[in-house]
């Protein structure tokens, strides 16, 4: 049973446009999710988290949005970068303890220049 | 402020044989997690470590262990290796504080093949 699904595998899109990459859950308990972007042969690196007591955070290009009712978090990326290509992973966790995330299976995103 | 390390790099073991990996924490980092990712699918949780302890524990068999010793550098043992115990064993250091939310640091992960 998996509890945090990423339904696309790989998004392209194109250079300056918006990338939407989206998460799903199952688990009601899980109250911290999070987003991370890795790069070939190096560990995933942190983007972004978002508490379960908002529906949105910002950083700079980097919004998360959560939809606690449809247990569905997205991340949208605006303007995408070449260098943004990467697999980014969407993970959750309870009591905001990252170091026991539960991930997703990662979607690739490739921005044509 | 260095980051995680691991080694080894890369590492080929066979069936039945056991395997440590290690791992150092970010300095100053009092939490550590170790995570399998098999090809093709996003990391597993294996343990937490916070301040020498195991703090919880995924859907993983005792024949998976660790520790974590006081300068925050921490062993993954592995006995009896299987098939599917070939992945990529990733671990992440982070500062658990009471009431906050944490970073994890990622290391760059330790590639198991077991023949």
């Amino acid at each position: 049973d998996q509890q945090v699904k990423q339904n696309s595998p790989s998004l392209s899109v194109q250079e300056g446009r918006i990338s939407i990459l989206n998460c799903d859950y199952t688990n009601s308990m899980f109250d911290y999710f999070l987003w991370y972007k890795k790069y070939p042969a190096e560990g995933p690196t942190f983007l972004i988290s978002i508490s379960s007591i908002k529906d949105k955070n910002e950083d700079g290009r980097f919004t998360v949005f959560l939809n606690k009712s449809a247990k569905h978090l997205s991340l949208h990326i605006v303007p995408s970068q070449p260098g943004d290509s990467a697999v980014y992973f969407c993970a959750a966790s309870r009591n905001t303890n990252a170091g026991k995330s539960t991930f997703g299976d990662g979607t690739t995103l490739t921005v044509k220049p | 402020e260095t980051g995680v390390t691991q080694s080894p790099t890369h590492l080929i073991k066979t069936r039945g044989q056991q395997v440590t990996l290690r791992c150092s924490s970010q300095s100053g980092h009092n939490t550590v997690s170790w995570y399998q990712q098999a090809l093709g699918q996003g990391p597993q949780f294996i343990f937490q470590y916070y301040r020498e302890e195991e703090n919880g524990r995924g859907n993983f068999p005792p024949r998976f262990s660790g520790l974590q010793v006081p300068n925050y550098s921490s062993e993954l043992n592995v006995n009896a290796l299987e098939l599917d115990d070939s992945a990529l064993y990733l671990c992440a250091s982070s500062t658990r504080l009471a009431g906050s939310t944490d970073t994890q640091y990622f290391g760059p992960g330790t590639r198991l093949t077991v023949l």
